[in-house]
């Protein structure tokens, strides 16, 4: 079955930087992603999602980027702030909207 | 803003015993997912519903767990006879049609 996994754990970026979180994917079988934020202690928190008929979608201060050659997905944050500072899933998702979540990547703003 | 409620937020129970997680998923919405997230692992699907009836679940969803939607707003999640490995953060989780879901704080289960 499908595997959505992120490349690196940890993401240490200086305030106002930007940033960029990667993840991979190994089969097609996802119709969207998502990328979801997670502090501490609560529930993932909704980003931003890309149809896998998209190449690239932007939000508030955030990008996300879809590959379907190489199967990579990439979250950019631009101007990142300490509030940034959080666990981020990437995730495909289904036409049930079952959701296959990636390992997480935490991302530390120093100042 | 509506928003996913669970309770309670940390549950305490002794192995063997059942345990019901709650949840109220935003009001509209129409599919409800439950997920766990092992301390410090990913977070897994357990299971999807949707019309009243299980629409998916994952290989953890064994005999030992259901869920019910008993009165038009809440969502439960049963463990029957829980085991020490079933300790973890669980989410409930809700969505319209095409749009994303909408997670809860979370239940912290801690099975002793």
């Amino acid at each position: 079955g499908e595997s959505v996994g992120l490349h690196l754990p940890t993401l240490s970026v200086q305030e106002g930087d930007n940033s960029i979180i990667n993840c991979a994917y190994s089969n097609s079988a996802s119709d969207y992603f998502i990328w979801y934020k997670q502090e501490s202690g609560k529930g993932p928190q909704f980003i931003i999602d890309i149809r896998s008929n998209m190449d690239k979608r932007q939000g508030q201060r955030v990008t996300v980027l879809l590959n379907k050659t190489v199967k990579h997905l990439s979250l950019q944050i631009a101007a990142t702030q300490p509030g940034d500072s959080a666990v981020y899933f990437c995730a495909g998702g289904d036409s049930w909207g079952k959701l296959q979540f990636g390992a997480g990547t935490q991302v530390v703003v120093t100042p | 803003e509506p928003e996913v409620t669970q309770t309670p937020s940390h549950q305490v129970t002794q192995m063997g015993q059942e345990v019901i997680l709650r949840c109220v998923p935003i009001s509209n919405h129409l599919y409800f997912y439950w997920y766990r997230q092992i301390l410090g692992q990913k977070v897994e699907f357990l299971v999807s519903f949707y019309n009243n009836e299980i629409s998916e679940k994952s290989e953890i969803f064994d005999d030992q767990f259901s869920v019910e939607r008993p009165d038009g707003s809440n969502f439960t999640l049963k463990i029957r006879s829980t085991k020490l490995e079933d300790s973890a953060m669980y989410f409930c989780a809700s969505r319209l049609e095409g749009t994303e879901a909408f997670f809860g704080q979370g239940t912290r289960l801690t099975v002793v």
